[in-house]
């Protein structure tokens, strides 16, 4: 069954330093998404990303945030100067098109620590 | 963002159905019904989705209320691998695709 597949799957880090999450979405898959759940709460929406270009975003996402298709396989999070509070794990997530009929499949996330 | 309303936390014995209530008073009428769910240590994982009629799949059934204000979960029989967050979302449809908010979701606990 095909896959998203997330790296680092853990990553420590001092605060201010600049972090990139990678993900390879599912191949024919065309909108990607990031989510974060910080240790013990819910799944927070990050971001969404179509045709080369954010969808929607929610609030979390400042200009701390950025993501980039740099290829066509990857899909990054990038974490200019992390704080405390970015400390969380974060969830790439890919859907094949934009219809009622698909569901998201997520990667098993990748754990970020902020000392 | 789309709102649903689902009970903190839910306990069922092995090899018993479960019932995951779900309540999406809001939902508009393109927006599909979808569950997914958390094992520990894991990412969220597809469980079922539907729009107006109830749905059966290898690892659930979804039954949609006529008005489409509620939703419910079934588990024929739970398993104790069965135990997790049960997040119920609607996903709604914008101009750039689909946007999927998760709420709290419902913390299932299987009784052996």
């Amino acid at each position: 069954e095909p896959e998203v597949t997330q790296t680092p799957s853990h990553q420590v880090t001092q605060m201010g330093q600049e972090v990139i999450l990678r993900c390879v979405p599912i191949s024919n898959h065309l909108y990607f998404y990031w989510y974060r759940q910080i240790l013990g709460q819910k799944v927070e929406f990050l971001v969404s990303f179509y045709n080369n270009e954010i969808s929607e975003k929610s609030e979390i996402f400042d200009d701390q945030f950025s993501v980039e298709r740099p290829d066509g396989s990857n899909f990054t999070l990038k974490i200019r100067s992390t704080k405390l509070e970015d400390s969380a794990m974060y969830f790439c997530a890919s859907i094949s098109r934009g219809s009622g009929a698909n569901v998201l499949t997520f990667g098993a996330g990748s754990r970020l620590t902020v000392l | 963002d789309a709102k649903t309303t689902q009970p903190n936390s839910m306990e069922s014995n092995e090899e018993e159905p479960v019932h995951l209530p779900c309540n999406h008073s809001t939902i508009s009428g393109t927006d599909y019904i979808h569950w997914y769910r958390q094992l520990p240590s894991q990412g969220p994982e597809y469980v079922i989705h539907g729009l107006t009629s109830n749905v059966n799949n290898r690892m659930a059934s979804l039954a949609i209320a006529e008005d489409r204000k509620s939703s419910t979960l079934i588990l024929h029989r739970a398993t104790l691998r069965d135990a997790a967050v049960y997040y119920c979302i609607l996903r709604a449809q914008s101009n750039t695709g689909n946007q999927f908010y998760f709420g709290t979701g419902t913390s299932l606990t299987v009784i052996p």
